[in-house]
């Protein structure tokens, strides 16, 4: 099976600039993830779809980060304004429902801010 | 709230050597473990999963155990090799349903 799909691998912006990453899951995944990892840290969730509905997005900086699912399929995560601090590595991860099966990830978009 | 430990944080070991990568977790009332592999620059490759109900997971030259009584996980590697030079992550799964939680991850080097 086709594993997960980013875009784009690497992307470097200045601060206050926007920037958006782009993830197609695995085929027939209803569920859909955002992880963020900083530079010597372990993946950290920031948001979860379930089909097209948001189960978990406690962690999201809202004022600034925003993520949607449409169709249940592709997903979106926008940053706008970035802060040097968001310089990370976004990862976009699928499973099959409730995670049984575990989980896949992708490649990952390495942000940087400047 | 669950939370995962990784030790030790970095490893370096001869080619050739047997090790353990140890993963701790304060909730024992997990779904599953996941032990992933990421190497500089790259995205996480899953290793091995292992259910609640399991005690452990072979794959090759990777065995995984479970002992959720006491809120542990180890890696075994056997024969290592330089290509075993990656960073090791530890992965909980709390509920049905609800996401990973990582540790901080181990970070191994594999001399020739």
């Amino acid at each position: 099976e086709a594993g997960v799909a980013q875009s784009p691998r690497y992307k470097i912006i200045e601060k206050r600039q926007s920037v958006a990453f782009w993830c197609n899951p695995i085929s027939g995944h209803a569920t859909l993830y955002w992880y963020q990892q900083i530079l010597g840290q372990g993946p950290k969730l920031l948001i979860q779809f379930q089909n097209n509905g948001v189960v978990d997005d406690s962690q999201l900086p809202k004022d600034r980060f925003s993520a949607e699912r449409l169709k249940g399929v592709d997903s979106t995560l926008k940053i706008q304004p970035a802060k040097l601090e968001d310089s990370a590595v976004y990862l976009c991860a699928s499973s099959s429902w409730k995670g049984k099966n575990g989980y896949t990830f992708g490649s990952g978009t390495r942000l940087t801010v400047v | 709230k669950q939370e995962v430990t990784q030790i030790p944080a970095a490893l370096s070991v001869p080619e050739g050597e047997n090790l353990v990568l140890n993963c701790s977790f304060t909730d024992s009332a997990i779904y599953n473990l996941q032990w992933f592999r990421q190497d500089p620059g790259k995205g996480l490759t899953s290793l091995l999963l292992i259910q609640s109900s399991q005690r452990e997971q072979t794959s090759g030259r990777l065995n995984a155990s479970l002992d959720k009584s006491s809120g542990r996980s180890t890696l075994y590697i056997a024969a290592s090799q330089p290509g075993d030079s990656a960073t090791y992550l530890c992965a909980a799964h709390n509920q049905a349903g609800t996401a990973l939680i990582f540790g901080k991850g181990t970070t191994l080097s594999v001399s020739s």
